[in-house]
């Protein structure tokens, strides 16, 4: 199973910035933190990654806790296309093999 | 867009008959991947590659099988199709293990 957290909805407004929380209580040292989006009918899309220090990119930007046990997705300016559900991930490492386990994820929708 | 195509996008089946289902990318990237998708589930893996004739279980195996003869393609087979198994399957590569994954469109099959 998963080892996140997430809403299962929000909501926003449209060119207002959106924080997306993540609880993983449990994550270990060597856990990555992912974030994918998946849009209406297409597969999910590769968002930002890190592991201790906040990273930006074009997207978005990941805000990590200092204990690790949470983070944040930003989205500066949400627009109607960033209507997704997002995931949030752990990255496992379980015997040599690693692996991504996705949750259910938070729907966030973006009204004009 | 990364390079990654499913074939076929639909289709509809049997139970009882074998399937199987085609991922293929231009990429020449080592990991590939296959996850279905189902309500209420979110995305599991259901096996994975990581080199030509290297391939191990994710967490929804059974009645599964995959293989890898070229790096470009990896298949997805269902022995003898179940109506359990009606969902849409993702196929995914990555270059650098599970750091970025890039999806392909999807295959909605529907077991009868």
């Amino acid at each position: 199973d998963a080892k996140t957290t997430q809403p299962n909805s929000m909501e926003s407004n449209e060119e207002e910035p959106v924080h997306l929380p993540c609880n993983h209580s449990t994550i270990s040292g060597t856990d990555y933190i992912h974030w994918y989006r998946q849009l209406p009918s297409q597969g999910p899309e590769y968002v930002i990654h890190g592991l201790t220090s906040n990273v930006n990119n074009r997207m978005a930007s990941l805000a990590i806790a200092e204990d690790r046990k949470s983070s944040t997705l930003i989205l500066h300016r949400a627009t109607l296309r960033d209507a997704a559900v997002y995931y949030c991930i752990l990255r496992e490492a379980q015997g040599g093999s690693e692996k991504l386990v996705f949750g259910k994820g938070t729907k966030l929708t973006v009204n004009p | 867009d990364a390079g990654i195509t499913q074939s076929p996008r639909h289709k509809v089946t049997e139970t009882g008959t074998p399937v199987t289902l085609r991922c293929h990318q231009t990429e020449n990237h080592r990991y590939m991947y296959w996850y279905r998708q189902d309500p209420g589930h979110g995305l599991r893996l259901i096996h994975y590659s990581y080199g030509v004739k290297d391939t191990d279980k994710g967490e929804v195996s059974d009645g599964y099988s995959v293989s890898r003869s070229k790096t470009e393609d990896f298949l997805l087979t269902l022995e003898s199709a179940t109506s359990s198994q009606t969902s849409v399957y993702f196929c995914a590569i990555s270059a650098r293990g599970l750091y970025e994954q890039y999806f392909g469109p999807g295959t909605r099959l529907t077991v009868t």
